[in-house]
């Protein structure tokens, strides 16, 4: 069935730092894919998406591309900063269905 | 324009009530799901609608329903509450989630005493 495996945290970076959180997925056709970020006490924000094969989604500094051929989409950001301490979650839904299947989050904290 | 809007945000249930929390989607979004976010389990899926209608759900048991409204506005309901059920429930709500994905509400906290 379709899955996504993500990164073990937490993860802990100075400000300015580059930050990499790694997520595989399997699924069966194209799936879309998604970065999700959670702030404490909140719900899920929507940070990036791809909705094909070798698109980049891009939002607030963070990158992220789709690669089929390594059924990855690995979250990426040149410079943290303290306001990026957040959980982050990758997360797909397949063209069939209508259901996000979520990896287990990514806990980052920057410190200044 | 108004995001996802759910209530309540914090519920306190003894085991064995039921509980029924509401979700308000961005207006002109027919698709609504919601999900369960425990420490444990993470992200699991409950159940999603559209135009008043089950298109999926998740492995759940029947104690777990929900409904949705002409207005797009959704409701689950769970019966006979387990220590368990404590969780934070996510409603959301999308135009296409394929192409925009989901936008999320901020959660009912519900806690099974």
């Amino acid at each position: 069935g379709d899955s996504v495996t993500q990164m073990e945290g937490p993860v802990t970076l100075s400000e300015e730092a580059f930050l990499t959180i790694n997520c595989t997925y399997t699924a069966t056709g194209y799936p879309s894919l998604f970065w999700y970020v959670q702030y404490p006490g909140e719900g899920l924000q929507l940070l990036l998406k791809a909705t094909k094969a070798d698109d980049k989604g891009s939002n607030k500094g963070f990158e992220a591309t789709y690669r089929k051929e390594t059924t990855s989409f690995h979250l990426e950001k040149g410079s943290v900063q303290v306001s990026d301490s957040a959980v982050y979650f990758c997360a797909l839904t397949a063209n069939t269905g209508n259901q996000f299947y979520f990896g287990t989050g990514t806990s980052l904290t920057v410190i200044p | 324009k108004a995001g996802v809007t759910q209530t309540p945000r914090y519920l306190i249930k003894t085991r064995g009530q039921q509980v029924t929390l509401s979700c308000s989607p961005i207006s002109g979004h027919r698709s609504v799901s919601w999900y369960q976010q425990t420490p444990g389990q993470g992200l699991q899926f409950l159940f999603e609608y559209f135009s008043e209608t089950q298109r999926n759900k998740g492995n759940f048991p029947g104690r777990f329903s929900g409904r949705q409204f002409s207005n797009s506005r959704s409701e689950m309901n769970v019966s006979t509450l387990e220590l368990g059920d404590s969780a934070l429930y996510l409603c959301a709500s999308s135009l296409d989630s394929t192409t925009y994905g989901y936008t999320f509400g901020s959660g009912t906290r519900l806690t099974v005493v």
